[in-house]
């Protein structure tokens, strides 16, 4: 099963809206990754935030994790065109899960001019 | 070329057939994945390893076979083709546990 999911699976937005998704997962992690894929390519890492911090930064992506409520969000500042993708969370198991990452169902970005 | 390339691109085979996909990455790192990716759910990790001659099941192994002889080198066998298995697979490498993970850019096998 998945340990997981995003939402919302699609989302449609403009050119210099931000977009935001969500992830949820089981279990507790030691670290959750967000990864984008365009269409037809391989997975990229974008940015790994830890189960000790609450929020970072890269350029205009900011990443929010709270292990209370299991969830991470995505927050993509002045999208572009060129931002239209997949998006993934994938996490890791605190314990008995090794170095396994397992990945989430995604959302289908789209942003349109 | 440095990086993580799988051969082939693409690839249509028989049920029954037994393939191989193949996976090879230049950066010696000691983690090596193999995914697939099917509408609707995402991917799922078939087989991993964590070095050499160390590999361990993921969440959906069963039809598949690896070995990991070399660091190097990750092939996936299906020993026996189904259509069940017509997907987009993916192998993935990370220098370290629990780190950053770099994907090849799939391969996209048919089974008719």
């Amino acid at each position: 099963s998945q340990q997981g999911e995003e939402d919302p699976q699609a989302l449609s937005i403009q050119e210099g809206e931000n977009a935001t998704m969500n992830c949820s997962y089981k279990t507790s992690i030691n670290n959750l990754q967000w990864y984008r894929q365009n269409s037809g390519r391989g997975l990229v890492h974008l940015i790994l935030i830890r189960s000790n911090e609450r929020e970072k930064h890269s350029g205009r992506l900011r990443v929010t994790l709270d292990t209370s409520k299991k969830s991470s969000s995505l927050l993509i500042t002045a999208s572009r065109a060129a931002d239209t993708a997949s998006y993934f969370c994938a996490t890791d198991k605190l314990t008995g899960g090794g170095n396994k990452l397992t990945f989430g169902t995604g959302t289908q970005l789209k942003v349109e001019l | 070329d440095a990086g993580i390339t799988q051969s082939p691109r693409y690839k249509i085979t028989e049920t029954g057939r037994q393939v191989t996909l193949m996976c090879h990455q230049t950066w010696s790192h000691s983690y090596m994945f193999w995914y697939r990716q099917d509408l609707g759910h995402g991917l799922r990790l078939i087989y991993y390893s964590a070095a050499a001659d160390i590999t361990d099941k993921g969440e959906v192994p069963d039809g598949y076979v690896v070995s990991r002889s070399k660091t190097e080198n990750f092939p996936l066998t299906l020993e026996s083709a189904t259509r069940s298995q017509t997907s987009v697979y993916f192998c993935a490498s990370s220098a370290v546990a629990r780190t950053e993970a770099f994907f090849g850019q799939g391969t996209r096998l048919t089974v008719v």
